[in-house]
């Protein structure tokens, strides 16, 4: 079993200060993760993923997320915000391949992200 | 850059009716994924396709939901009889091979049963 929790619906920050958007999962097997980001109106866009080789990855848009198996965690962050950063943003896991759970996305409840000009 | 593509953007319905969500995948993909979120919720699993069946379904994808790949480009999600909690944002998906597949979305359905 899998599961995610992002433990901020809401995070408010000003425009070029940094962004921390926090997420714990919980996993039977080494997982893979992501984060995605949505924009109003707009689909889901893969911000960046962790797929077992280096822990800390960096995504588009200068986010980085660290992962940290001892805490079971995967931040987002990103080191100064900007105003087309506004969104919401979803913390994912996948147990990866095999079985009939191939490719399944468990989804975090998600943060909205608003800065501030 | 190749994208997955839902239509329509928008769907209203009577209660009881029936609705057939589109979605037209990346061309080389070959998983497809059908995912909702009510208003307020989290994003949920509903089904994923393979080889034209169903690989996996979750216990919301009940016999009120039927998928399809009619002609090797699209994708289809049938509600029957639709109910009024069937109201959500429903999004198909579609992944390449490999150990950890990377999903691509589409920019969802709004649903909504009145």
């Amino acid at each position: 079993a899998q599961s995610v929790t992002q433990l901020d619906s809401h995070v408010s920050v000003s425009e070029g200060t940094p962004v921390l958007l926090r997420c714990n999962y919980s996993s039977s097997y080494s997982p893979s993760l992501f984060w995605y980001v949505q924009h109003p109106n707009k689909g889901l866009q893969l911000l960046l993923k962790y797929t077992s080789a280096a822990t800390l990855v960096k995504g588009i848009n200068g986010f980085e997320a660290e992962f940290k198996k001892s805490e079971t965690s995967f931040h987002l962050t990103k080191p100064s915000a900007h105003m087309s950063d506004a969104a919401e943003y979803f913390c994912v896991v996948t147990t990866g391949a095999g079985g009939t759970s191939y490719g399944k996305l468990t989804f975090g409840q998600g943060t909205i992200l608003t800065v501030h000009p | 850059e190749p994208e997955v593509t839902q239509t329509p953007s928008h769907q209203v319905t009577q209660m009881g009716q029936e609705v057939i969500l589109r979605c037209v995948p990346i061309s080389n993909h070959l998983y497809f994924y059908w995912y909702r979120q009510i208003l307020g919720q989290k994003v949920e699993f509903l089904v994923s396709f393979y080889n034209n069946e169903i690989s996996e379904k979750s216990e919301i994808f009940d016999d009120q939901f039927s998928v399809e790949r009619p002609d090797g480009s699209n994708f289809t999600l049938k509600i029957r009889s639709t109910k009024l909690e069937d109201s959500a944002m429903y999004f198909c998906a579609s992944s390449g091979t490999g150990w950890f597949p990377e999903a691509f979305f589409g920019q969802g359905t709004r649903l909504t049963v009145v």
